[in-house]
């Protein structure tokens, strides 16, 4: 089965400091991974997501992500944090035998002015 | 401009109630979902509909019931037997049913049980 593990709860950045958020996945063939963002009391949006072929991705709103297979990841960067990216982000992965993405836990960006 | 609406934003129940979250989408999307989101506890899918009249449980959906009648709306109805009721409920649509497909979000129902 598949599953996704983000291991940090909260992380906490000042503004224009430099943002990675880890995800990790398993799944035995090459998965399909996602980035969602969700802002307080919303739902979530697509920031990017990975099928094949070049491993890092680039997204919305400056964001890219790097698919490592040898490390079962596809962490979340940004290379500059806005006070606007406090929100919540979450990793998922879906497989080609089942459509239906898993979610992690989510983690929780606070920024710092 | 197309997308899902969700409806009321904020819902409460008393005990022994059930409660019916609306869920509307334009997007021509043949596949809907629910989800439950609980604080720290991600997304949890209660129940999802690759078409209409057809509908499949999710991980969590005892205490739900949904209804697939039309292609743009997909209800969940919350029942006195969901013992804890109280969280954010996300509606979801796709496009199709692979894997590729991102999913598109309503903007979440808060409901509390008083």
């Amino acid at each position: 089965a598949q599953s996704v593990t983000q291991p940090d709860i909260h992380i906490t950045v000042s503004e224009g400091a430099s943002l990675e958020l880890r995800c990790n996945y398993s799944y035995g063939a090459t998965p399909y991974l996602f980035w969602y963002v969700q802002s307080p009391g919303q739902g979530l949006q697509l920031l990017l997501k990975y099928f094949s072929g070049d491993t890092l991705v680039q997204g919305i709103k400056g964001f890219e992500a790097e698919f490592k297979r040898s490390q079962s990841s596809f962490n979340l960067r940004k290379p500059s944090v806005h006070w606007s990216d406090a929100a919540e982000y979450f990793c998922a992965v879906a497989s080609g035998g089942s459509y239906i993405p898993t979610f992690g836990r989510g983690t929780s960006l606070i920024v710092h002015p | 401009d197309g997308g899902i609406t969700q409806s009321p934003k904020y819902l409460f129940r008393k005990e022994g109630q059930n409660v019916t979250l609306s869920c509307e989408q334009n997007l021509n999307h043949d596949a809907m979902y629910w989800y439950r989101q609980d604080p720290g506890q991600g997304l949890r899918l209660i129940y999802y509909s690759q078409i209409v009249n057809d509908f499949q449980k999710g991980d969590i959906a005892e205490g739900y019931s949904v209804s697939r009648e039309k292609k743009e709306s997909f209800p969940l109805t919350v029942t006195s037997a969901q013992k804890n009721p109280t969280a954010f409920y996300l509606c979801a649509s796709t496009m199709g049913q692979g894997s590729y497909n991102e999913q598109f979000f309503g903007p979440g129902t808060r409901l509390t049980v008083l």
